[in-house]
């Protein structure tokens, strides 16, 4: 069946310019996550989504972030007035559940970069 | 301190060779912890889960030491296709499934 899919693959902004980003989960899957991985380093976890419970907004670096989730579909990541430092890969995954041992499958990202 | 460090490598290591990854970790409330692969400019992948008592699957061996905080992977018979970045992950206690990544060790495997 079909994997996470995410949209777009490339983004190259410029400095205080907005972005939104796209990830369509598995069908099915109840649980929604974003991480941003910065070059040569591991996943930083941003947000989790869990069916119609409110999001652990927790990982959010600053209020210029923001993501939205409709049902148990498509999220957005919203970057607002970016800066160089958000340059990096943006990748969401989603699991079917959010038990410990649903494993979480991950899109193949969004590559940011903020000129 | 960070909550999961590796060592980042790069192993280089010839085809047929045994090559043992490290992680520690800091939480000890950590529940879970997992091997994932992450191929260049890919997607990480779940590899495998670590079990207390040690688990195996084909050349891949996990070892965790909970009282040290400790994970291991011991690839043997190494191939050219096991070149790729290794993250550790640990997951905390805290009612979901909130993974924890490590930087990665990065293991080239050469002819």
């Amino acid at each position: 069946g079909a994997g996470v899919s995410q949209s777009p693959s490339n983004k190259v902004t410029e400095k205080g310019k907005d972005v939104e980003l796209r990830c369509d989960p598995i069908s099915g899957h109840t649980a929604l996550y974003w991480y941003r991985q910065r070059l040569g380093q591991g996943l930083e976890f941003l947000i989790y989504f869990q069916g119609n419970s409110a999001p652990d907004k927790s990982g959010l670096p600053s209020d210029r972030f923001s993501a939205e989730r409709t049902g148990e579909s498509v999220s957005t990541l919203t970057i607002q007035r970016t800066q160089q430092e958000d340059s990096a890969v943006y990748l969401c995954a989603s699991s079917l559940g959010g038990a410990s041992t649903d494993t979480q499958y991950f899109g193949p990202g969004t590559r940011l970069t903020v000129l | 301190r960070k909550e999961v460090e590796q060592d980042p490598g790069p192993f280089n290591v010839p085809e047929g060779a045994t090559v043992a990854f490290n992680c520690t970790y800091s939480n000890s409330a950590s529940q879970s912890f997992f091997w994932y692969r992450q191929d260049c400019r890919k997607e990480p992948k779940l590899l495998m889960s670590v079990y207390s008592s040690g688990n195996e699957d084909g050349r891949f061996t996990a070892q965790l030491n909970r009282a040290s905080q400790y994970i291991s992977l011991l690839i043997r018979d190494s191939k050219l296709s096991d070149s790729a970045t290794y993250l550790c992950v640990v997951n905390l206690i805290g009612g979901y499934n909130k993974l924890i990544f490590g930087a990665g060790t990065r293991l080239a495997v050469h002819p």
